[in-house]
């Protein structure tokens, strides 16, 4: 069975400051990973996206993440947070084959202090 | 601004209204989704056409009628909802690639009284 953990519900840190974002993955197959930012009253934006390809994924708004298979985690990072970036983000996995197949994490609230 | 356009933005409705959602998109997606999300949750699947084709129902209630008149246009209809129906509603779309990203409306707001 495939599963997403998002390791913290809620993550602060302050503008100028690194940020991390958690996720581990649960899957039988060959995961595609994709990271999902959304902003209050708005849809998800895809920030970035991991197909079997390079393992360090540059996404935008200076986001990256790395698949790290023996740990089965795509953790999300910036090097410096922007007022901006406080949103809700999710980090969703798909196993492939069947359309629309995605499971989502339950997502981290990114707050961004001053 | 997203590529995928729902509208309306906000709808109120009584529990005895008929009305629908509608979302376009022009990238040529073949892949076009309904999601459900409530506060605080993320996005939980409705439907999947795939070539116009109804592909996936996620046993959504009947007062809940997909339609998918073309490529670019995906319908929702409601008729009878109830008050925990209120909820954002979004639209997706994809390439028809069981990896493809997908790109999401602004969803619509919806208040059932």
């Amino acid at each position: 069975a495939q599963s997403v953990t998002q390791l913290d519900s809620h993550v602060s840190v302050s503008e100028g400051t690194p940020v991390l974002l958690r996720c581990n993955y649960s899957s039988s197959y060959s995961p595609s990973l994709f990271w999902y930012v959304q902003h209050p009253n708005k849809g998800l934006q895809l920030l970035l996206k991991y197909t079997s390809a390079a393992t360090l994924v540059k996404g935008i708004n200076g986001f990256e993440a790395e698949f790290k298979k023996s740990e089965t985690s795509f953790h999300l990072t910036k090097p410096s947070a922007h007022m901006s970036d406080a949103a809700e983000y999710f980090c969703v996995v798909t196993p492939g084959g069947s359309q629309g197949n995605l499971i989502f994490g339950k997502g981290t609230k990114l707050s961004v202090k001053p | 601004d997203t590529e995928v356009t729902q509208t309306p933005k906000h709808l109120v409705m009584g529990m005895t209204n008929k009305k629908s959602l509608k979302c376009e998109q022009h990238m040529g997606h073949r892949a076009m989704y309904w999601y459900k999300q409530k506060a605080k949750k993320p996005p939980e699947l409705m439907f999947v056409y795939s070539y116009e084709k109804l592909s996936i129902n996620e046993s959504v209630p009947s007062r809940f009628s997909p339609e998918c008149p073309n490529s670019s246009l995906l319908n929702l209809h409601l008729h009878a909802l109830q008050p925990e129906d209120s909820a954002l509603y979004l639209c997706a779309s994809s390439q028809v690639s069981g990896n493809s990203p997908l790109h999401f409306g602004n969803g619509t707001r919806l208040t059932v009284t």
